[in-house]
């Protein structure tokens, strides 16, 4: 099983429309949560830090459920600039082992 | 501020030739990380150095890749001979410490022939 999971997509979406997916670890040791956005043939670029109570961004709001063991990321009113890829990246603090996931593709249409 | 620096850019190599890919990353930024990303996959660690220090290279082919940080600051990846598997996105990353966020640069994208 891999240490990190994403449902691939693609998440087809019109403008102005909310759209969220998650993200599963399998290490109950990971300790910090990070999504990425990583555009075609361009890399990964920080979108934001996932905290334990939860946070927003503008539109982006991340969530973490340890008991669960996965994290979300919802995005509200949607952009035709937010079609990305978006990776879920969870650091195991005690030895610094980021996993990175495969990525969830999102596009959103006019 | 300066992003993380990362050439060449672009390099098309016949396999069993030798390739280089140069990173220098934030300034101030301690954790430097080689990363390799195939197309519709994350990234996967190859090495990620503290300072000067290799701490995990756990990942790295050791028979063909090789890697230095030597004065703490920019580092080199080496492949030799490279195969056409290798063909990738090779990617670098900074962060302040191994528990922060990182940041990446444009990566050198390595096509073997």
């Amino acid at each position: 099983r891999k240490e990190v999971e994403q449902d691939p997509g693609p998440f087809n979406v019109p403008e102005g429309a909310t759209v969220a997916f998650n993200c599963t670890y399998s290490n109950s040791a990971s300790q910090s949560f990070f999504w990425y956005r990583q555009d075609c043939r361009k890399e990964p670029k920080l979108l934001m830090s996932v905290y334990s109570s939860g946070n927003e961004d503008g539109r982006f709001t991340a969530q973490l459920n340890r008991a669960s063991q996965y994290i979300s990321l919802l995005i509200r009113d949607s952009k035709l600039s937010d079609s990305a890829t978006y990776l879920c990246v969870v650091n195991r603090l005690y030895d610094y082992k980021l996993s990175f996931g495969a990525g969830t593709t999102v596009t959103v249409r006019a | 501020e300066a992003g993380v620096v990362q050439s060449p850019r672009y390099k098309i190599i016949e396999k069993k030739q030798p390739v280089a890919f140069w990173c220098n990353p934030i300034s101030g930024h301690n954790t430097l990380y080689w990363y390799l990303q195939n197309l519709g996959q994350g990234p996967e660690l190859l090495i990620r150095y503290e300072n000067e220090e290799a701490v995990d290279d756990s990942q790295l082919p050791k028979d063909r890749f090789s890697a230095e940080r030597l004065k703490g600051v920019d580092s080199t990846l080496k492949i030799q001979p490279a195969e056409l598997g290798d063909s990738a996105v090779y990617l670098c990353a900074s962060s302040s410490t191994g528990a922060e966020a990182q940041y990446f640069g444009p990566g050198t994208r390595l096509l073997v022939l």
